[in-house]
């Protein structure tokens, strides 16, 4: 089955912006991936389904300051304009026949 | 609006049993197939089980298999987990997703499930 590496935290300032990456396993990087974000104590978020060819579909209300793009197994998440509620734990996700598959997780500080 | 709303958890010991909920709302219930995921406390997010629109396709994660069952009604825009033998490390948020074109794409907001002696 996939697996799927995040780094565990990143951060930058508000007003800017960041790229988090989520690499998929040996022999599955062609896989769809989605973007999920979890705000402190709040349930996670929906945020896009993405593609290896780097197109992505982006959930009903989030933001255009959110993208998505890919290179070979990795798979990234771009926040532009970076906003206080930005701060979060990003997780991606991954399917197979019959398993679901999460990453470890990104916590992003906005400073 | 896609609405999941969880009931069901609790304080249970450990060895006991306890059965989630997830009422559906908003949308064609019966025509997606449904997931539970769980949190730890700190802990990121683990998938547990899924089930097709039909109850014809169901799968566990291992750390469950042969003690939670998944099932649906569709009749009641209905999800349920069926958990027994019930260990420390099944402590955690339970959340109900909605498997949108296989990638989740809703989430309920969670019951905590705390067992523990």
């Amino acid at each position: 089955q996939p697996v799927l590496t995040q780094s565990s935290s990143a951060s930058a300032s508000l007003g800017s912006s960041v790229k988090l990456t989520c690499t998929l396993s040996s022999g599955h990087s062609s896989y769809i991936i989605a973007w999920h974000q979890q705000q402190p104590g709040k349930a996670p978020r929906y945020l896009m389904k993405l593609e290896g060819s780097g197109s992505y579909n982006k959930g009903s209300g989030v933001p255009d300051r959110f993208s998505g793009s890919s290179s070979g197994a990795d798979r990234y998440l771009t926040i532009s304009n970076l906003q206080s509620e930005d701060e979060a734990d990003y997780y991606c996700e991954t399917w197979d026949s019959n398993t679901r598959v999460f990453g470890g997780g990104t916590k992003l500080t906005v400073l | 609006e896609v609405q999941l709303v969880e009931s069901g958890g609790g304080l249970v010991k450990p060895g006991g049993s306890l059965r989630l909920s997830c009422a559906a709302s908003g949308f064609t219930f019966s025509s997606y197939s449904m997931n539970w995921v769980r949190q730890a406390p700190g802990k990121g997010l683990e998938w547990v089980s899924s089930i097709s629109s039909s109850s014809s396709y169901i799968y566990y994660a291992d750390s469950v298999k042969g003690r939670f069952t998944i099932s649906r009604d569709n009749a009641k825009n209905s999800l349920y987990l069926q958990m027994n033998s019930l260990r420390a490390e099944d402590t955690a948020v339970y959340y109900c997703a909605r498997d949108g074109t296989g990638d989740i794409d809703y989430w309920g907001q969670g019951t905590l499930v705390t067992v523990s002696s």
